[in-house]
């Protein structure tokens, strides 16, 4: 069974630009979330779905961030326009069960 | 509001040796909790977790954690430390009803002497 999958695994752009990032979970899973890792800080909560609703988005930084889930399935995570503080490792996660599955991660780097 | 300390940003100890890494969390029922890990260059994978029950849990890759409520302590060990568990640990917990909703610690670098 494929894990939780995230695209790309390294993105640079520059301040100002757009990036969308991907996150493909465990099929099945209603459960999406979404985490960030700023550098040298705790990974944080940004928000969850359930099925293509967002259940709670609390954590979200801004409103340069818009995060989709196409009928449930996969999300997306769009930052729109870039900041430098935007910088870091973004993490998608799939709960099934009281379990939460992540994928790999996405570095992202604003310069 | 929940919230995990991890008090070690880094360790450093022998290949052979024995670990422990420290977390405390504060919570106000009793918590869900858990020890992930990320290797270089991998995501985050789930060592072990405690939802309830007996108090010493144990995880994959020998890791072993202990629930001490009177502490607010659920720390992580292992009796024998291999070069392969060099890695970024990170305690977690979850709340009552959306245990994969997470609140995570710091994290803790692990660096494993030849």
């Amino acid at each position: 069974e494929a894990g939780v999958t995230q695209f790309p695994s390294h993105s640079v752009i520059e301040k100002g630009q757009t990036v969308t990032l991907r996150c493909d979970p465990i099929s099945g899973h209603d459960n999406l979330y979404w985490y960030r890792r700023v550098m040298g800080k705790e990974i944080k909560f940004l928000l969850h779905f359930v099925k293509e609703s967002k259940q709670d988005e609390s954590g979200m930084p801004n409103n340069r961030f818009l995060a989709e889930r196409t009928g449930g399935t996969y999300s997306t995570l769009k930052v729109q326009p870039a900041e430098l503080e935007d910088s870091g490792v973004y993490f998608c996660a799939s709960g099934g069960g009281r379990e939460a599955f992540f994928g790999q991660g996405t570095r992202l780097t604003v310069v | 509001a929940q919230s995990v300390t991890q008090p070690d940003i880094h360790i450093t100890v022998s290949e052979g040796a024995s670990l422990e890494l420290r977390c405390n969390y504060s919570y106000g029922a009793t918590p869900y909790l858990f020890w992930y890990v990320q290797s270089p260059g991998q995501g985050l994978q789930l060592l072990l977790k405690y939802f309830s029950g007996d108090t010493l849990v144990q995880g994959i890759k020998g890791f072993e954690a202990e629930f001490k409520r009177s502490q607010s302590s659920f720390n992580l060990r292992k009796p024998s430390v291999h070069w392969s568990d060099a890695a970024e640990y990170f305690c977690a917990v979850g709340r009552t009803g959306s245990a994969r909703q997470l609140t995570f610690g710091s994290g803790t670098q692990l660096t494993v002497l030849p």
